[in-house]
């Protein structure tokens, strides 16, 4: 059975730092994309982040490049989120997702139930 | 990057169909057949229901089907149920600087 399991959620002050896991299960971990997809409180869904399944060629949302990194650790089955210089709109729940072979493509087939990292002075 | 264009609520009966509109540009839904529908209950993580415009993933009932027109990507949902209600959002591959958008998501109520 896949699954993807994040943790590193939390409070932080703005202008901090905060690194998220996503220890994943059930597939072939090395061979397929991996993303971070975010949705703020009460709103829609953001895609953050995507890496490929070697960690060579990484993807980053307008938003987010130059203060986010996304790498992998495929001998631990473990994708990461470095957050860096976090603001007020950082706030959301931080899901981390399950891509196809290609990265930055919009196919994620499973999910983690999210983090929650809040960004508050 | 604005994010893909979607109704903000859509309702229908139990048996009836409806349909949800994803309109971008020529620079994602209509340049690329990358466009994925996802459900998402409240408190749950979103599930995938269509990737590729138009490919049902195994477990997702017939019921749900995509297809594409243009710069509008459509979900259609046949012979309504109650669990179906639920928020939906689109999401498409996008040859700007970020690479993937969603819409802002539609909320089904199942009346």
């Amino acid at each position: 059975e896949v699954q993807v399991l994040e943790s590193g959620g939390g409070l932080v002050q703005p202008g901090g730092s905060l690194r998220l896991s996503c220890a994943a299960s059930g597939f072939t971990f090395n061979t397929y994309a991996m993303s971070w997809v975010r949705q703020a409180p009460g709103k829609g869904l953001e895609w953050v982040s995507a890496i490929s399944g070697t960690g060579r060629s990484t993807y980053y949302a307008d938003s987010v490049r130059g203060r986010f990194t996304i790498s992998r650790d495929n001998s631990k089955d473990t994708l990461y989120l470095q957050m860096n210089s976090l603001r007020a709109d950082d706030t959301a729940v931080y899901y981390c997702a399950k891509g196809g072979a290609v990265a930055a493509r919009p196919t994620f087939d499973y999910w983690g139930q999210g983090t929650l990292v809040t960004v508050s002075s | 990057q604005s994010a893909l264009t979607q109704p903000a609520s859509v309702s229908g009966s139990p048996g009836q169909s409806i349909t949800i509109s994803c309109t971008g540009t020529s620079s994602d839904v209509g340049g690329y057949n990358y466009v994925s529908w996802y459900q998402q209950h409240p408190g749950k993580a979103p599930k995938l229901m269509i990737d590729e415009v138009t490919n049902r993933p195994s477990g997702v009932p017939d019921r749900f089907s995509g297809s594409k027109s243009g710069n509008t990507a459509s979900l259609t949902i046949s012979g309504l149920q109650a669990e179906d209600e639920a928020d939906y959002y689109c999401s498409s591959y996008t040859s700007s600087s970020t690479d993937v958008i969603f819409g802002g998501g539609t909320k089904l109520t199942v009346l």
